[in-house]
């Protein structure tokens, strides 16, 4: 398997775009996350999905950001409008429904996002 | 998630072993220890996790104290591939998956 795929790896945007960031996760994998990195902030969960529904979306900074998971194998997360204190690296990872209490999380290399 | 505690930075030589405390003191006895790092440029990945026993795999060994309120990676052979930014996560995956609490993290160093 290819790992996590996210698209674009890097992305620049003027204030006020639309801007979309893709995922797909490992195949057969239930659970698909969306993190956010900043230097000040460290690593964040946005929002996370099982089986394509949105379980918990309370890191969601606001109504700007969304995110969808329309199939097993695709999700999207977009942020209408953008502005520059949403410039970060965003992750995308994805995880198997956990046996053994492992459930090792998969990464993505992330979607350095820059808002001008 | 329970909280944990790890040194901002550690510096080691190559070759030689590293060993990364995490404390967690108010840890639950459903939580498991797990350890993710951040290699430069890269995502997280997944290094080791344990519950009470130490374990080991290829990557490295995860020492739990008896008490479990502290615990500590071990990098047996430390290379210049290690260095990364070191995350200890407590999880109680008892209502199935969640999101991983990630603190800040040690950063290792490792000097050639």
């Amino acid at each position: 398997d290819a790992g996590v795929i996210q698209s674009p790896r890097h992305e620049v945007t003027e204030m006020g775009q639309e801007v979309t960031l893709r995922c797909k996760p490992i195949s057969g994998h239930d659970y698909l996350f969306w993190y956010r990195q900043t230097m000040m902030r460290g690593l964040e969960l946005l929002i996370y999905f099982n089986n394509n529904v949105p379980i918990d979306d309370s890191g969601m900074p606001e109504d700007r950001f969304s995110a969808k998971m329309p199939n097993a194998s695709f999700s999207t997360l977009k942020i209408q409008p953008s502005e520059p204190r949403d410039s970060a690296v965003y992750f995308c990872a994805s995880s198997l429904e956990p046996g053994g209490a492992n459930n090792e999380q998969f990464f993505g290399p992330g979607t350095r996002l820059t808002v001008l | 998630d329970a909280k944990t505690t790890q040194p901002n930075s550690m510096e080691s030589n190559e070759e030689e072993p590293v060993h990364l405390p995490c404390n967690h003191s108010t840890i639950s006895g459903t939580d498991y220890i797990h350890w993710y790092r951040q290699l430069p440029s890269q995502g997280p990945e997944y290094v080791i996790h344990g519950l009470t026993s130490n374990v080991n795999n290829r990557m490295a060994s995860l020492a739990i104290a008896e008490d479990r309120k502290s615990s500590t990676l071990i990098l047996h052979r430390a290379t210049l591939r290690d260095a990364a930014v070191y995350y200890c996560i407590l999880r109680d995956l008892r209502g199935g998956a969640d999101g991983l609490t990630f603190g800040k993290g040690t950063h290792l160093i490792i000097q050639p």
